[in-house]
């Protein structure tokens, strides 16, 4: 049982360069989440998704987009890095949602020059 | 709109000694409330959570009580080890998302 996969760990961008940072869950939760971590701020929440198909925006949505066209797959898409988005990424799933809490991924830190 | 606020950091302390973490809230309606804890280079781990008023979770010899007369949800620990040093956040949900404190970096003194 893998429970949430996020890919790459780590990764450098030129500003204005696009990416897209994976995740994956094998738990078959249908919400999952995508937060930014950064010092001082605790995690912020970008976009978040109640099913397939379904996403909606959260606290820092700007520069960043999402879709959801399995129940395992989150993916988050950086459309034209800037320094602002340096940050570390994390992905995170739940079945129950404010009952049960989220299981979260390991972490992508991305660092844009 | 939903908030937390966390007591700051950083905090150490020696083995053996009491820890707590103050958290106090803001929300709307009736939202369950959790502690996640975040270990040196790794993702967050859910610790403890409570979802109804006077509820108290408990993990790991941490403990907190769902208090909404005070708005609050301390986190503490009777007895810290070494291995208890990690960044600790206070989090809230009443939907499909959480809402974060700033995190408290502890560190635990052999």
């Amino acid at each position: 049982n893998a429970g949430v996969t996020q890919t790459p760990k780590f990764q450098v961008l030129k500003t204005g360069q696009s990416m897209t940072l994976q995740c994956a869950q094998d738990m078959n939760h249908e919400y999952m989440s995508w937060y930014r971590q950064d010092p001082g701020m605790g995690l912020r929440l970008i976009h978040y998704s109640v099913g397939a198909g379904i996403t909606d925006q959260g606290e820092v949505p700007n520069g960043y987009n999402v879709s959801r066209s399995t129940t395992e797959d989150f993916p988050l898409r950086l459309l034209s890095a800037a320094p602002s988005q340096t940050s570390v990424y994390f992905c995170a799933s739940s079945i129950g949602g404010f009952l049960d809490g989220y299981t979260f991924g390991s972490g992508t830190r991305l660092t844009v020059v | 709109g939903n908030s937390v606020t966390q007591m700051e950091g950083p905090v150490t302390l020696s083995e053996e000694a009491f820890l707590t973490i103050n958290c106090t809230y803001t929300a709307t309606g009736y939202p369950s409330l959790f502690w996640y804890v975040q270990y040196p280079g790794e993702g967050l781990q859910l610790l403890l959570k409570a979802t109804k008023a006077d509820d108290k979770g408990s993990n790991k010899g941490f403990e907190a009580t769902y208090r909404k007369e005070t708005t609050s949800f301390h986190l503490e620990k009777g007895s810290v080890q070494v291995s208890d040093s990690a960044v600790y956040f206070c989090a809230l949900s009443n939907d499909y998302k959480l809402s974060f404190g700033a995190g408290t970096t502890v560190t635990v003194r052999a």
